[in-house]
């Protein structure tokens, strides 16, 4: 299985602020990465899929870049709805695999 | 638009068998894409379980291939997910989700709790 681990496991910010978080694969997967957002008790919402294409209807202050074994989610000011658990997914082959998740609080 | 709706017992007996159905609304489930489930015990991260097409073909994770079987029935628009000889590791949110690989629609999830 491919092994995703996603950097940092939590974070507190301020909204306004720049945030990053940071996901890496244990081979390379090319941009085959993808990034969703989940609020508790709610049901993951897909932001960024091919590493840097934006969902529909997501917001332009969330972007994603990376290839091969390194990615990263950027959310540009964050806004008091940002605040969730972040997941990075390889979708490079099956077993499908998910990072651990990055939860982002208010600082 | 797609969307997605699970269904089924929300209480299993250790040893038993998890059986859930997701019922596809707004489309056909014959389209260019998967179907998969994926889940997450409380309070921790998201694991795929296994996808299957229109035609039948499945994938699953090799954690749990032993014990998983995932259909799909063309005629009721809906698939179906499951799990044998189950245990309380088992107990999770169960979800059901559009893949393109990617998973771009998704059910509302349904807890099942594996329990006496």
């Amino acid at each position: 299985d491919i092994q995703m681990t996603q950097s940092p496991s939590s974070l507190s910010a301020s909204v306004g602020d720049r945030v990053t978080i940071t996901c890496r694969a244990s081979l390379s997967i090319s941009s085959r990465l993808n990034w969703y957002q989940q609020k508790p008790g709610k049901v993951p919402k897909l932001l960024i899929y091919d590493a840097s294409s934006l969902q529909s209807g997501v917001p332009s202050r969330f972007s994603g870049s990376g290839s091969g074994t390194d990615f990263t989610l950027t959310i540009s000011s964050l806004q008091v709805e940002d605040f969730a658990t972040y997941y990075c997914q390889q979708s490079y082959r099956t077993p499908y695999t998910f990072g651990q998740g990055t939860k982002v609080d208010i600082k | 638009q797609v969307q997605l709706q699970e269904s089924g017992p929300g209480l299993v007996k250790p040893s038993g068998t998890l059986s859930l159905t997701c019922a596809v609304s707004g489309g056909s489930i014959i389209s260019s894409n998967w179907w998969s489930w994926v889940r997450q015990p409380p309070g921790k991260g998201l694991e795929w379980i296994g996808e299957v097409y229109h035609g039948g073909d499945t994938n699953y994770n090799p954690s749990l291939k032993n014990r998983v079987t995932i259909s799909v029935d063309k005629s009721k628009n809906q698939f179906s997910l499951k799990l044998r000889s189950v245990t309380a590791a088992d107990t999770a949110v169960y979800y059901c989700a559009r893949t393109f690989a990617y998973f771009d629609c998704w059910g509302q999830g349904t807890l099942v709790t594996v329990s006496s």
